[in-house]
């Protein structure tokens, strides 16, 4: 059974970086062929994807945060991480990492998350 | 604002028949399939529904999904107090060459 964790500070001043880290169990980041994603929140609002990496290591990123983010892995810890750069409040959010399935249906492509994690808040606040 | 349009609540009473409608355009539900999450706040979104109506292992056959040019449903049939929750409809878009999410619709069991 396949379970992700996130973990990092729930509170970060406007201006700074926002670091949080995803621990994989029951799978290894670096095999397969599934995508390692983060997905946030804002308290009211509807979900927003953030970015993927490839068990190989390659990234693509949501254009509109593009600039101020990266994800990285940890193969030797099985984890994956997040760096948000220059914070606001806007960036108040609950962030869900995930493990994600590209699969091709015909000519129609498939791009579910499956599982999730249970979700961190993190409050950008002085 | 959200890319796929979401009504933002529904609700039922146990035993009932709803359904839940996603409306996008023809860069993502007109183009790719459609996944249904449902959370609970708290807890891990779970997957209910991809590939427009495959259900997970696990998942009851009480849900059930479909797809119709950029428009897609969520069917609960049977309804209980344990599917109140939030519902999140999404596909991939290829304008943005990432997934998009609906609203949400907060599902209230009466």
């Amino acid at each position: 059974q396949v379970q992700l964790q996130e973990s990092g500070p729930g509170l970060v001043k406007p201006s700074q970086t926002l670091s949080l880290t995803c621990t994989v169990s029951g799978a290894s980041i670096s095999s397969g062929s599934y995508y390692w994603s983060w997905i946030r929140q804002p308290a009211g609002k509807g979900l927003e994807w953030i970015g993927r990496m490839f068990s190989s290591g390659s990234t693509n990123y949501n254009p509109s945060l593009k600039s101020r983010v990266t994800i990285s892995e940890d193969p030797s810890k099985n984890q994956f991480s997040l760096r948000l750069t220059s914070v606001t409040a806007a960036d108040t959010a609950f962030y869900y990492c995930a493990r994600a399935s590209p699969e091709w249906f015909g000519d129609s492509f498939d791009f579910s998350f499956d599982p999730w994690g249970q979700g961190t808040l993190v409050t950008v606040s002085s | 604002q959200s890319v796929l349009t979401q009504a933002p609540s529904a609700s039922g009473t146990p035993g009932q028949r709803v359904t839940f409608s996603c409306s996008g355009s023809s860069s993502n539900i007109g183009s790719n399939t459609v996944n249904w999450y449902q959370h609970l706040p708290g807890t891990a979104p779970k997957l209910l529904i991809y590939s427009n109506d495959q259900r997970p292992s696990g998942v009851p056959d009480r849900f059930s999904g479909s797809k119709s040019g950029t428009s897609a449903s969520l069917a609960i049939s049977g309804l209980q107090s344990e599917d109140e929750a939030d519902y999140y409809c999404a596909a991939w878009d290829e304008s943005l060459n990432g997934p998009v999410f609906g609203g949400g619709t907060k599902l209230t069991v009466l």
